[in-house]
């Protein structure tokens, strides 16, 4: 069965604390993984697209990887403003299926 | 651009009651999706169309929701009639030849059926 599970479920840092955050999967035909930001009373915004096992995106503090089981988000001396729920999602052989993560609830502390 | 447009924000009814969602896509974007939010179950894809057809409504809970696209600049969904248990963030969003996930999300209407 397809399935899409993130932990921890919150995670509370403080700031310049350094941490990671677990996005593990089972899909058939994985055809990508992508990482969200959404903070409270918004939708997601788009962070990071990966598709192969092996590569890399950066983007400020941020730093997602992908290996065949799993991704990670790293975050490197995280802000205040780092604070929000972090989602990854897969899109497996058909463009339908495609699933969320209940996401990692990021609390960051000055 | 400014964005996927939603509206309303917020939404309350009284159960049995006909509600209407609201999006409007990015223009030029040719997929539009919509998807529902809630505490016990995460984000689920609804439905989705692709230059304004139908592709996969297999997430529409029941007969209850209905969605159009009468062009490639408006979509709405549609619950009736409507119940407690449809409460929850709707959110509609739109990418440009699938993306594969890099959607723009709207910034969703918040339904509460009372």
């Amino acid at each position: 069965e397809d399935q899409v599970t993130q932990s921890p479920e919150a995670l509370r840092l403080q700031e310049g604390e350094s941490s990671s955050l677990n996005c593990s999967y089972t899909v058939s035909g994985l055809r990508g993984l992508f990482w969200y930001r959404q903070d409270p009373g918004k939708g997601p915004e788009f962070l990071f697209t990966l598709y192969s096992a092996g590569e890399e995106k950066e983007k400020e503090r941020l730093k997602a990887t992908l290996t065949k089981k799993e991704s990670f988000l790293h975050i490197t001396a995280p802000k205040p403003e780092d604070s929000a729920t972090y989602l990854c999602a897969v899109q497996a052989d058909n463009f339908n299926k495609f699933y969320f993560g209940s996401g990692t609830k990021l609390n960051v502390k000055p | 651009d400014a964005g996927v447009i939603q509206s309303p924000r917020h939404e309350v009814t009284e159960m049995g009651q006909e509600v209407t969602l609201r999006c409007k896509p990015i223009s030029g974007h040719d997929y539009l999706f919509w998807y529902r939010q809630t505490m016990m179950r995460g984000l689920e894809l609804l439905i989705y169309f692709n230059n304004n057809v139908p592709i996969d409504d297999s997430g529409m809970p029941e007969d209850r929701f209905s969605a159009k696209m009468p062009n490639a600049s408006f979509s709405t969904l549609k619950i009736q009639p409507s119940e407690p248990r449809d409460s929850a963030v709707y959110f509609c969003a739109s990418s440009f030849r699938g993306l594969g996930g890099g959607y723009t999300f709207g910034s969703g209407t918040r339904l509460t059926v009372v």
